[in-house]
């Protein structure tokens, strides 16, 4: 069964530091989804591509986070630099194009703590 | 803001009882999806509903869709340990999904 991979599972990292996580949706999926989740809550997006586009990213915090998904494949979410406040759960989730497309289906995530 | 209210935050039963979760808003949905999130791994889908009044089941457990596609509830018949998890509803329009804050299931043996 295809599943979304996410790399590193988990990352420590000392604040003003730089950290990346890396994604690869299920083969196929058009839509891919970048979320945070801290620890008691439900997932909160951060951005969201179409292809290579990105579609909505009105809550990823610019001054310090970017995501790229260059060729429409895998996608990468970067943090410069990273805050105490950043540490939480990172997944990644990809949906199919159409009929079907509101079915999210997540990664194991990367877990981020900031020291 | 589409917001998503799961009750209860927090459920603890033993094996065997039934038990109810809710998703409500005061937002319209066009589909709305239930996840269950294990300690330390991503959510895993349970099922979709996207017709007002929809009832579906999945061996024990029953989703039903409100009327009106604003509220939910999941229905687990003689909870097992393997039950276990956090519960999540997802309201999803345009494309565009929104997350409850999960209810937190655990079933003693």
């Amino acid at each position: 069964e295809a599943e979304v991979a996410q790399s590193p599972r988990y990352k420590i990292t000392e604040k003003s530091q730089a950290v990346a996580f890396w994604c690869d949706p299920i083969s196929g999926h058009a839509t891919l989804y970048w979320y945070r989740q801290i620890l008691g809550q439900g997932p909160e997006l951060l951005v969201q591509f179409q292809d290579e586009s990105v579609v909505d990213d009105s809550q990823l915090p610019k001054d310090r986070f970017s995501a790229e998904r260059l060729k429409g494949v895998d996608s990468t979410l970067k943090i410069q630099p990273a805050e105490l406040g950043d540490s939480a759960m990172y997944l990644c989730a990809s949906s199919r194009r159409g009929a079907g497309s509101h079915e999210q289906y997540f990664g194991p995530g990367t877990r981020l703590t900031v020291t | 803001t589409q917001l998503l209210e799961q009750s209860p935050q927090f459920l603890s039963i033993q094996e065997g009882e039934n038990l109810t979760v809710y998703c409500n808003s005061s937002s319209v949905f066009s589909s709305l999806q239930w996840y269950r999130q294990e300690p330390g791994e991503g959510p895993v889908l349970l099922v979709t509903v996207v017709t007002g009044g929809e009832v579906k089941k999945l061996k024990r457990l029953t989703f039903q869709f409100g009327d009106a596609r604003k509220d939910s509830s999941l229905h687990i018949t003689a909870a097992q340990p393997g039950d276990t998890g956090l519960y999540l509803c997802a309201g999803t329009n345009a494309g565009k999904s929104t997350f409850g804050d999960g209810t937190t299931l655990t079933v003693k043996p």
